[in-house]
């Protein structure tokens, strides 16, 4: 069975500042990892994922996320937050059989002016 | 080109009545899920398709639920005689490769299902 948790519901920062989402998962075998980003009234979209090549995967938006297998996690990271990065943001794992993706319960990213 | 589409984007309905939910993915993906999303939840799966082979159906809430995929291109999802508890917004996905191997999947907008 896989799961993922997602810590803090919403999450709120000044532009600018750092953007620091985090990732928590669980699996039996080794996982892909997803981020994906949901715009009010539009589908999600993919920002990055990692499929066991490098750790350190860079996204879209200068967002990038970073596999760490012994706190088996998958924090999203931003250097600095722009206000069009204010959206509701999903981790979600799969393993490699049907593909079918398991999410977290999703944080809201609010960006101060 | 052209994104998945979902139609329609919001429906409502009474207590007990038949919904079916459409879903047109991009042209030529393999393979198509859908997935339910509660308010303030992240997406659920509930079921997938590689071409019209329903593959994996192990989310689906109970027997009032069914998809198909007849022609391996447009899917529906049927909701029967439906309750409040399936109130939910209901998102298609699709993917170019067979299900697998961490491929992308393509959401599209939704669709916003209401029952009263």
């Amino acid at each position: 069975a896989q799961s993922v948790t997602q810590l803090g519901s919403h999450v709120s920062v000044s532009e600018g500042a750092l953007v620091l989402l985090r990732c928590n998962y669980s699996s039996s075998v080794p996982p892909y990892l997803f981020w994906y980003v949901q715009y009010p009234n539009q589908g999600l979209q993919l920002l990055l994922k990692y499929t066991s090549a490098a750790t350190l995967v860079k996204g879209i938006n200068g967002f990038e996320a970073e596999f760490k297998k012994s706190e088996t996690s998958f924090h999203l990271t931003k250097p600095s937050a722009h206000m069009s990065d204010a959206a509701e943001y999903f981790c979600a794992v799969s393993l490699n059989a049907g593909n079918m993706l398991t999410f977290g319960g999703g944080t809201r990213l609010m960006v101060k002016p | 080109g052209a994104g998945v589409s979902q139609s329609p984007r919001y429906k409502v309905t009474k207590r007990g009545q038949d919904v079916a939910l459409r879903c047109d993915p991009i042209s030529g993906h393999v393979s198509l899920y859908w997935y339910r999303q509660a308010l303030g939840q992240g997406p659920e799966f509930l079921t997938y398709f590689n071409y019209e082979a329903q593959q994996d159906k192990s989310g689906l809430p109970n027997d009032r639920f069914s998809a198909e995929r007849p022609e391996g291109s447009i899917s529906t999802l049927t909701i029967q005689r439906t309750e409040q508890r399936d109130s939910a917004m209901y998102r298609c996905a699709s993917s170019l490769a067979l299900a697998g191997g961490g491929n992308e999947q393509f959401f599209g907008p939704g669709t916003r299902l209401t029952v009263l």
